[in-house]
């Protein structure tokens, strides 16, 4: 079965730092590129950052660019999202997501997500 | 970059089609993707590269993209439809992966 689980949320201060991972079966996990999306509470889906198969290229929402970074382990079906300076704004539900293409993107299996709350 | 706009609210009533646009200008020479999202779930890929389903999507739902605007059409809408509704796709010039504001489906 097809599945990707999300840990690492949980409560930080602003300005602190969080490390999400993201484990993947069922499915050749080295041969994909991989997401992260997030959604602030009541609010819409917003794309984070996303790494190719070898990780040979790295993609990141100008929201993030500088504070957090996305890596892999292939040998571990792992996926990370290291979360640094973190702000009010980037609280909320993190998914992790499978994409497929190259032809225009699309993230076809999704993790039920980690919640991330910044509150001093 | 892309700047996809959805409307905020679609309703409709049981046995009714939805429509739900996806607008940005020249969308249709992309390929646009859809994802349903009920309350605390994870999203799912209800449609990609505009009007291909995956497996388990019942074929009550569709999708069109030309000129201006992407449309996920979802025929015969049942109560089990009533969802948040987003579409995506990927800017391949600053290689980006840009979601709509969301659309709620509301079934009547």
């Amino acid at each position: 079965e097809l599945q990707l689980v999300e840990s690492g949320g949980g409560l930080v201060r602003p300005g602190g730092s969080l490390r999400l991972s993201c484990a993947a079966s069922g499915f050749p996990f080295s041969t994909n590129t991989m997401s992260w999306v997030r959604q602030a509470p009541g609010k819409g889906l917003e794309w984070v950052s996303s790494i190719t198969a070898e990780s040979t290229y790295i993609y990141q929402a100008d929201s993030v660019k500088g504070r957090f970074t996305i890596s892999r382990d292939n040998a571990k079906n792992s996926l990370f999202l290291q979360m640094t300076s973190l702000r009010a704004e980037d609280a909320g539900v993190y998914y992790c997501a499978r994409d497929q293409g190259p032809q225009g993107y699309y993230m076809d299996v999704w993790g039920k997500g980690t919640t991330v709350t910044v509150s001093s | 970059s892309y700047v996809l706009t959805q409307p905020p609210s679609v309703s409709v009533a049981p046995g009714k089609t939805a429509k739900i646009s996806c607008v940005e200008k020249n969308i249709g020479t992309k390929s646009v993707h859809w994802y349903q999202q009920k309350p605390g779930q994870a999203p799912v890929l209800v449609m990609y590269y505009d009007s291909d389903r995956p497996s388990g999507i019942p074929d009550r739902f569709s999708g069109s993209n030309v000129g201006d605007t992407a449309t996920l059409t979802i025929s015969w809408v049942e109560a089990g439809d009533e969802a948040d509704y987003y579409c995506q796709l990927w800017d391949n010039n600053i290689y980006h992966w840009v979601f709509g504001g969301g659309t709620k489906l509301t079934v009547l």
